[in-house]
């Protein structure tokens, strides 16, 4: 099946710094998500986005699917902002709608 | 449009114990979900439907049993709960679009510890 890759697998900022966090993917893609789990365990949808550029507020995102990878970038970061980063991949090959998640960036912005 | 709601959230179990957790969705989505998410670890995929009447295996089926008798509902079943299923469930649900599996909606999650 495909692999999914996402780095750093820690991050810890100051409240204001900006960060990149990736998803490398092995194999060709029929739909990529970002997530963002809160410290509640909440998984939030930050962006569908299989290909192009994407940007909400001071998120953005960018998926190059040809390099099977995909960019999440974090501006002005805030202590909300903590918790853990999911991308989540749907394989080309199927329309039957199992995805394969990344085991996540874990993001500690502090005051 | 409450989104995706699973029921309950919290449930402690003996071992041997059965339950069934509840997933209901009102977008009208064809597809749905069951995912377990165990500490420290991404999510895994249980089994899942992609429409009424239908389900499948995921990743991690065994110990499971799933049910989509509606549209809006989707059933996870354990029938002799065992330590190793101590986890958070996650359900979700994902629509079609010209044709095409997109977007998919996540659950509040369901806390689960078998002891």
């Amino acid at each position: 099946g495909i692999q999914v890759e996402q780095s750093p697998p820690d991050l810890i900022l100051q409240e204001g710094a900006n960060s990149t966090l990736r998803c490398n993917f092995s194999d060709s893609v029929n739909n990529l998500q970002w997530f963002h789990q809160n410290p509640w365990g909440q998984l939030i949808n930050l962006f569908y986005i299989p290909s192009g550029t994407k940007q909400n507020g001071r998120l953005s995102a960018t998926t190059v699917a040809t390099e099977r990878y995909s960019l999440l970038y974090i501006s002005s970061s805030q202590t909300t902002d903590s918790g853990v980063y999911f991308c989540a991949i749907r394989p080309g090959n199927t329309n039957a709608g199992k995805s394969t998640f990344g085991d996540g960036t874990t993001l500690t912005v502090k005051p | 449009n409450a989104g995706v709601t699973q029921t309950p959230k919290f449930r402690v179990l003996k071992t041997g114990q059965s339950m069934t957790l509840l997933c209901a969705q009102d977008m009208n989505h064809e597809y749905m979900y069951w995912y377990r998410q165990d500490p420290g670890m991404g999510l895994r995929l249980i089994h899942y439907s992609v429409g009424e009447g239908t389900t499948a295996k995921g990743e991690v089926p065994d110990g499971y049993n799933v049910s989509r008798l509606k549209k809006q509902n989707f059933l996870l079943g354990l029938e002799s709960a065992a330590p190793s299923q101590t986890s958070v469930y996650f359900c979700a649900s994902s629509y079609l679009q010209g044709g095409r599996n997109t977007e998919a909606f996540f659950g509040q999650g369901t806390r689960l510890t078998v002891v």
